[in-house]
């Protein structure tokens, strides 16, 4: 059973490009959450998803910044006009119908330059 | 408010015991849970507890007390590869909530 995949797991931008970073659940999994990391600080929650649905965008900035989980595919945490202050690794993570645990991926590393 | 406090470093000697304790004032609670992660990696799943009291899992127990907000994560005969941030996060209704880690260094 294959766990949480992320990619790209590093990806380089300059400013005022695009990213999109996509994240498939361990499969049985109905609930994804992404995650931002800083160098040297904790994990800050950004958005909970189910299947076509956002549940909880709390966390999320309020622009540039949107996140989806289609019918069929992959997350996608899609950022737009990427701005140094972006540069973190972003994490997914999935969870079972129960929610009480989250396996997370690899991370994707954002640099802006 | 969501406040989960934790230490930013500590350090130990192989073989020993250390204990990592968290703080949290949170607005709901679904439980408490423990990551380890390392330097570049994902953070793993180590322990969770719900109710009051000591959950032990081979060198690792974790301890609850709801009343106090406190947990503690406890670390037994530490090995060089315990090396990691370790990270406290509260269940609230529908997310975890983390605090930003202790960075535990054991050395030989």
């Amino acid at each position: 059973n294959a766990g949480v995949m992320q990619n790209p797991r590093h990806l380089v931008r300059r400013r005022g490009q695009e990213a999109r970073l996509r994240c498939s659940p361990m499969k049985g999994h109905s609930h994804v959450y992404w995650y931002r990391q800083l160098p040297e600080e904790g994990l800050k929650f950004m958005v909970y998803l189910q299947k076509e649905n956002i549940i909880d965008e709390s966390g999320m900035p309020k622009e540039r910044f949107s996140a989806e989980f289609p019918k069929e595919g992959p997350s996608i945490l899609r950022i737009q006009q990427v701005v140094r202050g972006d540069s973190a690794a972003y994490f997914c993570a999935s969870s079972p119908p129960d929610r009480r645990e989250l396996f997370f991926g690899e991370g994707s590393r954002l640099t802006v330059l | 408010g969501q406040n989960i406090d934790q230490p930013t470093e500590m350090t130990a000697t192989e073989g020993a015991i250390v204990q990592i304790n968290c703080t949290y004032q949170t607005s709901g609670f679904n439980g408490l849970f423990w990551y380890q992660q390392h330097a570049g990696e994902a953070p793993t799943f180590l322990s969770y507890n719900v109710l009051d009291g000591l959950e032990e899992k081979g060198r690792f127990s974790s301890f609850l007390s709801r009343s106090k907000g406190y947990s503690y994560l406890l670390l037994k005969e530490l090995q060089m590869k315990d090396s990691a941030s370790y990270l406290c996060a509260v269940g609230n209704t529908d997310k975890l909530i983390f605090g930003t880690g202790t960075r535990l260094q054991v050395f030989p």
